[in-house]
């Protein structure tokens, strides 16, 4: 069991570059998240994905587009980088809802110039 | 959105000791609470959690105490080890919500030797 996975581990964009994020989990969990984590901040959704086939979005979604590609899969997508979006990018999954333990991937880091 | 914060930015302690982790949350309709370990470069990692029906909740070396009265929420690790050293932070969930789930900024834990 590998849990969540995330690629890459670290991204460096300019301004305006798009790129996508993939996660995957292969616990069979029905729910998946995206968060960002900045310096001094605590981690904010930016979507979920309460079950295979539906996405909502979440504290901060601006910016930002998500795919559930099946249920092992959810990619977070970021159309024209900007310095704001700079921050560590984590994936979860959780087995069905909100109050079951999520579990995360390692992390992200992105840098946008 | 609402505020999770913590008291202490970071907490050294000496190895052996017990540890205690303090977070104030402000929403009274928060329902259930959990709490993370994040070690440096790592995703969050689940810890132990409590629903707003109970004070008090016990894992292994770990206990989580719930004042609902003054939204105070609290981390006891029992006899602290080196590997106990991390980011602590706690995340609130308002109505068994998806969308709902806010977090502390996090306090970190040194353990001394």
């Amino acid at each position: 069991n590998a849990g969540v996975t995330q690629t890459p581990k670290f991204q460096v964009l300019k301004t305006g570059q798009s790129m996508t994020l993939q996660c995957a989990q292969d616990m069979n969990h029905n729910s998946m998240y995206w968060y960002r984590q900045d310096p001094g901040m605590g981690l904010r959704l930016i979507y979920y994905s309460a079950s295979e086939g539906t996405t909502d979005k979440g504290e901060v979604p601006n910016g930002y587009n998500v795919s559930r590609l099946n249920k092992r899969e959810f990619s977070l997508r970021l159309e024209s980088a900007a310095p704001s979006q700079t921050s560590v990018y984590f994936c979860a999954s959780s087995l069905r809802g909100p109050t079951d333990t999520q579990y995360f991937g390692p992390g992200t880091r992105l840098t946008v110039l | 959105g609402e505020s999770v914060g913590l008291h202490l930015p970071t907490l050294s302690v000496q190895e052996g000791d017990n540890s205690i982790i303090n977070c104030a949350y402000s929403n009274s309709a928060s329902d259930y609470f959990i709490w993370y370990k994040q070690e440096s470069g790592k995703g969050p990692q689940f810890i132990i959690d409590i629903r707003s029906n109970m004070d008090k909740r016990q894992g292994q070396r770990v206990t989580v105490l719930l004042n609902k009265t003054v939204k105070h929420l609290s981390l006891q690790i029992a006899a602290t080890q080196p590997g106990d050293s991390a980011v602590y932070f706690c995340a609130e969930n308002i109505g068994i919500n998806f969308n709902k789930f806010y977090f502390g900024s996090g306090t970190k834990l040194n353990v001394k030797p």
